[in-house]
């Protein structure tokens, strides 16, 4: 079983660009979340989704969009990087509230 | 607000002695509390899930207990060896999402 997949798993960016990160799980879950991992900072969450054609904003949304356009699919989206930006991104998905499935990353660097 | 602690940031133990995370959390209304672990570069995977009603769960050398009245909760590691050496993460749920403490660092010697 793939789980729950994030794509790509390393990327640079420069300040300015723009980019998607995309999580997809197999496992039909509901809900469906993003994080970010910081050094000192623990997970914080981002934006998060209970069902499909919704969205809802966490702890840290400023600087990012999500959509979840199909239930299978979160896409998490950098409208333009800045180097705060730079950090391991989480995705997360479950069956009910309280995320427990967590992709494997995605480490952004922002120059 | 709620707020995740978990003491001491980072722990070494030799193997097979037994040890206890510890994890303490400000507001007492919470849906349940999870354990995660997570290896160096990768995911968090869920160790433990226990629910507000719920006073402790086990699962193999693992064994985790709940005091919401208190605000803790602990993660017991019986004989310990060096493949636990990781990263021990306490989050509590709370509405739809689930807050994180900033985890463990746990480091077994062999």
């Amino acid at each position: 079983n793939a789980g729950v997949t994030q794509t790509p798993k390393f990327r640079v960016l420069k300040t300015g660009q723009s980019m998607t990160l995309l999580c997809a799980q197999d496992m039909n879950h509901e809900y469906m979340y993003w994080y970010r991992q910081d050094p000192g900072m623990g997970l914080r969450l981002i934006h998060y989704s209970v069902g499909e054609g919704t969205t809802a904003k966490g702890e840290v949304p400023d600087g990012y969009n999500v959509s979840r356009l199909k239930k299978q699919n979160f896409l998490l989206g950098l409208e333009s990087a800045a180097p705060s930006q730079t950090s391991v991104y989480f995705c997360a998905s479950s069956p009910r509230a309280q995320p427990q499935h967590f992709g494997d990353g995605t480490r952004l660097s922002i120059l | 607000k709620q707020e995740v602690t978990q003491i001491p940031a980072a722990l070494s133990v030799p193997e097979g002695e037994n040890l206890v995370l510890n994890c303490s959390f400000t507001d007492s209304a919470i849906y349940n509390l999870q354990w995660f672990r997570q290896d160096p570069g990768k995911g968090l995977t869920s160790l433990l899930l226990i629910q507000s009603s719920q006073r402790e769960q086990t699962s193999g050398r693992l064994n985790a207990s709940l005091d919401k009245s208190s605000g803790r909760s602990t993660l017991y590691i019986a004989a310990s060896q060096p493949g636990d050496s990781a990263t021990y993460l306490c989050a509590v749920g709370v509405d739809d999402k689930i807050i994180f403490g900033k985890g463990t660092r746990l480091h077994i010697l062999p």
